[in-house]
């Protein structure tokens, strides 16, 4: 069966330390993967997603997320934390049964301390 | 920018009522998505449609139902809320293959006492 998982509920960071919010797949064939992140009371935004190609994506707000084939893996990182990057972050992954579904993960509250 | 707008951003019911959610979009997407979001489940897919009239169910279609008469407006129905229909409701318009990317309205907050 298809899944996404996020095995943290929660990352706490320090302001300015780097973060990594972890990602894990099972699909069959080349996965489409993607992260939103949801800030209080707002509906999902979209911050970036890998097809094909490098395996390093770059996304909006100086995210970047790291596919990797042999541990199915897509980590969210960014380098230097914010304080306004305290949110719920979506892991999610393309249905292979249906051209239009996406499977999402439990999400993961990132919460980064001054 | 895509714009996804929800009818209401919270919403009180009693057990039995009938309750409409309405979606709209605004980029001509052909794809809309009705999710729910529960703590620790993250987004579980309702129904979505792919076509004007036409709808799929998606993981937990039971005690909803929906409506798509026009490309750009998705509603959800609950024929009769139940109190484990408490939850927030979320609406997303999606781009066909291969772009598979979907935008969320800000959401309908549903309580059911």
């Amino acid at each position: 069966a298809q899944s996404v998982a996020q095995p943290e509920d929660q990352v706490n960071v320090a302001e300015g330390n780097p973060l990594t919010v972890k990602c894990t797949y099972s699909v069959s064939g080349n996965p489409y993967l993607f992260w939103y992140v949801q800030y209080p009371n707002r509906g999902l935004q979209f911050l970036l997603k890998y097809i094909t190609g490098d395996n390093l994506v770059k996304g909006s707000y100086g995210f970047e997320a790291e596919f990797n084939k042999s541990q199915t893996s897509f980590h969210l990182k960014k380098p230097s934390a914010l304080v306004s990057d305290s949110a719920l972050y979506f892991c999610a992954v393309r249905d292979m049964d249906s051209s239009y579904k996406l499977i999402f993960g439990s999400g993961t509250r990132l919460l980064v301390r001054p | 920018d895509v714009k996804v707008t929800q009818s209401s951003r919270y919403l009180v019911k009693r057990t039995g009522e009938k309750v409409f959610l309405e979606c709209v979009q605004d980029m001509d997407h052909e794809n809309m998505f009705w999710y729910r979001q529960d703590p620790g489940l993250g987004l579980r897919l309702i129904y979505f449609s792919y076509d004007v009239k036409m709808k799929e169910k998606g993981d937990i279609p039971e005690g909803y139902s929906v409506s798509r008469e026009k490309k750009e407006r998705f509603s959800l129905i609950l024929e009769s809320a139940s109190t484990n229909q408490t939850s927030m409701y979320l609406c997303a318009s999606g781009k066909t293959p291969p772009s598979y990317e979907q935008y969320f309205g800000p959401g309908t907050r549903l309580t059911v006492t």
